[in-house]
């Protein structure tokens, strides 16, 4: 069983403020990294998919960077607002796409306004 | 509008039981999910399938069953054997291998009273 950290478990962020949260997984088997957000009373919902070294993707004020070697991936919200108050979760994908993720425990964020 | 519909959202069943959960997808999406939440836990994989009249085994199977007669279709049924079985559980749906990304349910809370 792959071993997925998030970190910090839970974050305070004051609205307008950026901030930034860390997935580690194992490098070895690296086949894909996931971000999804869950909102309260919601599904979780597909942020990015992110499968190169180096890759980095961008969604609004959202973004994510990825490094396999060292088996990190980091979460930026910039400017953030009241909607942005979520957990964050990461997952890792290192069976190849066959055999389901293996999910971080999350990032709780909430932003006072 | 296309996603994946739980039911019940809240289900409470007396011990000894078996209770089956619902999940169905209207996206054409080859491969299903079953993961369980526990407080301060990650999602963990129960069961999954990824083409029809075949599934396999996640991380933690025992006392669940499945079946995938139908690819809209991925029943869990929480048998009498889960020592545990009050849980959140949400039910997953992706195009094929997991670098697309998953498209999830809103969950079934199960309560065992």
């Amino acid at each position: 069983i792959l071993n997925v950290e998030q970190s910090p478990q839970s974050l305070h962020v004051q609205e307008g403020d950026s901030t930034n949260f860390t997935c580690s997984f194992p490098s070895s088997n690296f086949y894909a990294l996931h971000w999804y957000r869950w909102e309260t009373a919601k599904s979780p919902e597909a942020l990015f998919v992110m499968t190169l070294n180096g890759d980095e993707k961008k969604k609004g004020r959202i973004s994510a960077t990825l490094n396999t070697k060292e088996g990190y991936s980091y979460l930026y919200i910039k400017g953030s607002q009241p909607e942005d108050s979520a957990t964050y979760l990461c997952a890792s994908d290192g069976g190849g796409g066959a055999d389901g993720l293996t999910f971080g425990k999350g990032t709780h964020l909430i932003i006072q306004p | 509008d296309g996603g994946i519909t739980q039911s019940p959202k809240y289900l409470f069943r007396k011990e000894g039981q078996n209770v089956t959960l619902s999940c169905e997808q209207n996206l054409n999406h080859d491969a299903m999910y079953w993961y369980r939440q526990d407080p301060g836990q990650g999602l963990r994989l129960i069961y999954y399938s990824q083409i029809v009249n075949d599934f396999q085994k996640g991380d933690i199977a025992e006392g669940y069953s499945v079946s995938r007669e139908k690819k809209e279709s991925f029943p869990l049924t929480v048998t009498s054997a889960q020592k545990n079985p009050t849980a959140f559980y949400l039910c997953a749906s992706s195009i094929g291998p997991t670098s697309y990304g998953y498209t999830f349910g809103s969950g079934t809370r199960l309560t065992v009273v």
